[in-house]
């Protein structure tokens, strides 16, 4: 079964842009869709498809993919988007789905 | 209103036997892939099994192949987990989730856009 490789965890000042990143063989073929999770919570879907944004997420969410690179980046991070991100794709069986360990975004 | 609601979880020993259901209301359970997604206390999200579009195919991970069983009941808009020869490390909430698809310029993506508040199992003697 295939990986998702993600940095454990990354800071950001309040107000500056952040991108976090997630690397597997079967981004080349699937698309990521990225969540985010506080504690004590369900996660949310905050990115998915080639940069689609369900309602209600803010558009300093953003989504791009390169190769076998998927990429989150909030542009103008608030306190309240200190939390955990997970991208997650369909395996490279496509049958299968998979997560990436997360990575934890703290805004100073 | 749609929204998924988990239940089941609980304490139990390992080796033991536990199931779990997931309530949806707002829309028809079958009409969509259905995923159950765990997270061990402390710990990311781990993927665990997919009940597929109108219930024809069911995957899993390896770690759970073999003990675990996903179902549906139409009639009562119920998704279920089956866990038997449960382990220390199956310990975990454990999220119901729906699955959507959208096609756009002849690509697919897949993402979860409906998760429940999750269930609780505890694997402990």
């Amino acid at each position: 079964s295939s990986e998702l490789t993600q940095d454990p965890a990354v800071s950001v000042a309040l107000g500056q842009t952040v991108t976090i990143t997630c690397q597997g063989d079967s981004l080349g073929t699937f698309y990521a869709s990225w969540y985010q999770q506080k504690p004590g919570q369900a996660p949310l879907l905050v990115i998915y498809g080639k940069n689609n944004r369900p309602s209600g997420i803010p558009d300093r969410f953003s989504g791009s993919t390169s190769g076998n690179t998927a990429s989150l980046t909030i542009t103008g991070a608030q306190a309240d988007d200190e939390a955990d991100y997970y991208c997650n794709s369909r395996d490279s069986s496509a049958n299968h789905r998979v997560f990436g360990a997360g990575t934890k975004v703290t805004v100073l | 209103q749609v929204q998924l609601v988990e239940s089941g979880g609980g304490v139990v020993q390992p080796g033991r036997s536990l199931r779990l259901s997931c309530a949806a209301s707002g829309f028809t359970l079958s009409n969509h892939a259905m995923h159950w997604v765990r997270q061990a206390p402390g710990k990311g999200l781990e993927w665990v099994a997919v009940m597929s579009y109108e219930g024809n195919d069911q995957y899993y991970v390896d770690s759970v192949k073999g003990r675990f069983t996903v179902s549906t009941d139409n009639s009562k808009n119920t998704l279920y987990l089956q866990m038997n020869s449960l382990r220390a490390e199956d310990t975990a909430v454990y999220y119901c989730v729906r699955e959507l698809v959208e096609v756009a310029g002849g690509t697919h993506y897949w993402y979860f856009d409906l998760w429940g508040r999750g269930t609780l199992v505890t694997v402990s003697s």
